[in-house]
């Protein structure tokens, strides 16, 4: 079982729709949780970290249920430019753990 | 967000010859950074976590006599690939955590092309 799981889709959605993607982790010891986006060819960029109180962000939002080991990400009013492959990331102090990342397409 | 450079962004060698790649975060001191390989359409698996003044700490399957890592200043990490071989074209990234935080800000990446 993959430290980090995804749904890796790809999910095809209209511009203007909300998308939710989410995430397991198997590690209980994680403390950090983050949301990164990754465009084609390029390096991970973060798009927010991720917190037990939920936290948003613009059209962004993010939720953990430390209870369940599970982690989501919410968008609003999909643009264009959200085609992506976002990457659900857990980890400690150590080291983060990826996601195989669940790649998007905002269609016109 | 922090700033980390990653040089060259993109290699072609032959075969038996060895390439390196430098990792600099340019506006804050990282005492640990972080090379990655990602495969295409795959995530990242992190080979190796490279810590400031003291030898690298490897993970399981990643040869350390093959992929040599230096971190021998607060901003600057280096990967050696030694004796490349077309297995192991990939994108390799590194990263850089900021200190206090458990953020992990990511080169641009370096695209290896072993012929």
């Amino acid at each position: 079982r993959k430290e980090v799981e995804q749904d890796p889709g790809p999910f095809n959605v209209p511009e203007g729709a909300t998308v939710a993607f989410n995430c397991t982790y198997s590690n209980s010891a994680s403390q950090s949780f983050f949301w990164y986006r990754q465009d084609c060819r390029k390096e991970p960029k973060l798009l927010m970290s991720v917190y037990s109180s939920g936290n948003e962000d613009g059209r962004f939002t993010a939720q953990l249920n430390r209870a369940s080991q599970y982690i989501s990400l919410l968008i609003r009013d999909s643009k264009l430019s959200d085609s992506a492959t976002y990457l659900c990331v857990a980890g400690g102090a150590q080291k983060l753990v990826f996601g195989q990342g669940t790649r998007l397409t905002i269609n016109p | 967000g922090a700033v980390v450079s990653q040089h060259p962004s993109w290699v072609i060698c032959k075969s038996g010859t060895s390439v390196k790649i430098e990792c600099r975060s340019l506006d804050f001191q990282a005492t640990t950074m972080f090379w990655y390989r990602q495969f295409p359409k795959q995530s990242l698996m992190l080979m190796a976590t490279s810590n400031e003044g003291s030898k690298a700490t490897y993970e399981q399957g990643v040869e350390k006599d093959k992929f040599l890592i230096n971190h021998a200043s607060l901003t600057l990490s280096t990967l050696t690939v030694t004796s490349a071989h077309p297995e192991d074209s990939s994108f390799y990234i590194c990263s850089a955590r900021v200190p206090s935080k458990n953020i992990q800000y990511f080169g641009a990446g370096t695209r290896l092309s072993v012929l």
